[in-house]
């Protein structure tokens, strides 16, 4: 089952905040977030494991909801670079592979 | 370091006809897959390998075959293309089959079927 990522899309200026959803309605075991500029490869971020752990890298951190079962990414003080079409991947159980949402594509501005 | 290599980069093919996508990565993984990426769209799983000599079918197998050439190289074959295999082929590995492992991608290969 294909998570749900929300909003599809999100224009920001420099310095300002954004949050990226990832929903499923299976019970999750994993969450993988990626990130994909025009034209290019996905490149992985991070991955969030069951039990709620919250994980960071630079600016980006990002939270997992097991009861909720979603997912959310952070984005604080968003920089140019941070544009992209960002996608969540989750995976359902432990031998389980990761299915993709559509992407939300953000869009920073200066 | 090259990590996910795939070729050819583009290719257009007509209605019909056959080709095969080559994937080769450099980085001592066990586990190969082939995405698919539609225009506004996320990753599909076609095939995947979880290591050498399995290979398993993902969300959308139909008229794609593969072969786990080594433990290095991971080919996709079209037999009989159609335009609605039009679209941008991934490949990626991982270190194990493990859920935690991250996807390494390839650049893709961008297929038109006319």
């Amino acid at each position: 089952q294909q998570p749900v990522q929300s909003p599809q899309a999100v224009i920001l200026r420099e310095g300002e905040d954004a949050v990226i959803n990832c929903s499923s309605s299976k019970a999750l075991y994993s969450v993988h977030w990626y990130r994909q500029k025009h034209g290019e490869a996905p490149v992985f971020l991070m991955i969030l494991l069951k039990g709620g752990e919250q994980k960071g890298h630079e600016k980006i951190s990002a939270s997992f909801n097991e009861k909720k079962q979603q997912s959310s990414l952070y984005l604080t003080a968003s920089q140019l670079s941070y544009s992209g079409t960002y996608f969540c991947g989750t995976v359902n159980t432990n031998a389980g592979k990761s299915t993709f949402g559509d992407g939300t594509t953000l869009t920073v501005k200066p | 370091n090259a990590g996910v290599t795939q070729t050819p980069k583009f290719q257009v093919l007509k209605t019909g006809q056959s080709m095969t996508l080559q994937c080769a990565q450099d980085m001592n993984h066990n586990s190969m897959y082939w995405y698919r990426q539609d225009p506004g769209m996320g990753l599909r799983l076609i095939y995947y390998s979880a290591s050498e000599g399995t290979t398993d079918k993902g969300e959308v197998p139909n008229g794609y075959n593969v072969s786990r050439l080594n433990k290095r190289e991971f080919s996709l074959r079209l037999e009989s293309a159609a335009p609605s295999q039009t679209s941008v082929y991934f490949c990626a590995s991982t270190p194990t089959s493990r859920v935690e492992s991250p996807l390494h991608f390839g650049n893709g290969t961008r297929l038109t079927v006319t």
